[in-house]
């Protein structure tokens, strides 16, 4: 099976502070996903990566930035958390099959 | 820009009742998938459709694809409690990204 881990399910945070969500598949998978969820606004990409070092801007990459050092691992960094950045956040791998994507937990992300 | 409008997007039905939920969009998909989600989880995948006109059952749940891949549908069969949850339709294009409908809510009270 397919496991996707994020590093936190909740985070508190403030306003301006650095913000790191860690992502980390198992099964070597070279897509990696970063999505935010809204209540009515559903699942939007905010950036994707299809290999190590190289990264894609989603629908809504502003405010944010990414890291993929290593295939498992990628990471979701918010430069200076802003009140509209609370959300879910869910990280998603995939294969070789095109559209199959595999979740994480998600992280939900408040910031006051 | 590519859309994928799910309907309805709340549902609340009894249990052993039928239920059909709709993935209407005016772009071809190359393939289209369903998924789950329980609150506060990520979304789980259910069933990959590719080919128009195809038709996947899983136990209680089948899923169709519109002849043109434009569309498809989820069709649960005498719902039961363990069913509740947002079902989310997504279409995968040709350009590589997955596009996701807004989800429907299904409830289902014992």
């Amino acid at each position: 099976d397919v496991k996707v881990t994020q590093s936190s399910r909740y985070l508190v945070k403030r306003t301006g502070e650095k913000v790191f969500l860690e992502c980390v598949q198992d099964m070597d998978h070279e897509n990696m996903f970063w999505y935010r969820q809204d209540p009515g606004l559903g699942l939007r990409l905010i950036y994707f990566s299809y290999d190590v070092k190289m990264k894609e801007k989603g629908d809504i990459p502003e405010g944010y930035s990414v890291s993929r050092e290593k295939k498992e691992r990628f990471s979701l960094i918010l430069e200076s958390a802003s009140t509209n950045q609370t959300s879910m956040y869910l990280c998603a791998s995939m294969g070789s099959r095109p559209g199959e994507q595999y979740f994480g937990p998600g992280t939900r992300l408040t910031v006051t | 820009t590519q859309l994928l409008e799910q309907s309805p997007q709340f549902l609340s039905i009894q249990e052993g009742e039928n239920l059909t939920v709709y993935c209407n969009s005016s772009s071809v998909f190359s393939s289209l998938q369903w998924y789950r989600q329980e609150p506060g989880e990520g979304p789980v995948l259910l069933v990959t459709v590719v080919t128009g006109g195809e038709v996947k059952k899983l136990k209680r749940l089948t899923f169709q694809f519109g002849d043109a891949r434009k569309d498809s549908s989820l069709h649960i069969t005498a719902a039961q409690t363990g069913d509740t949850g947002l079902y989310l339709c997504a279409g995968h294009n040709q350009g590589g990204k997955l596009i996701f409908g807004q989800g429907t809510e299904l409830s289902v009270k014992p």
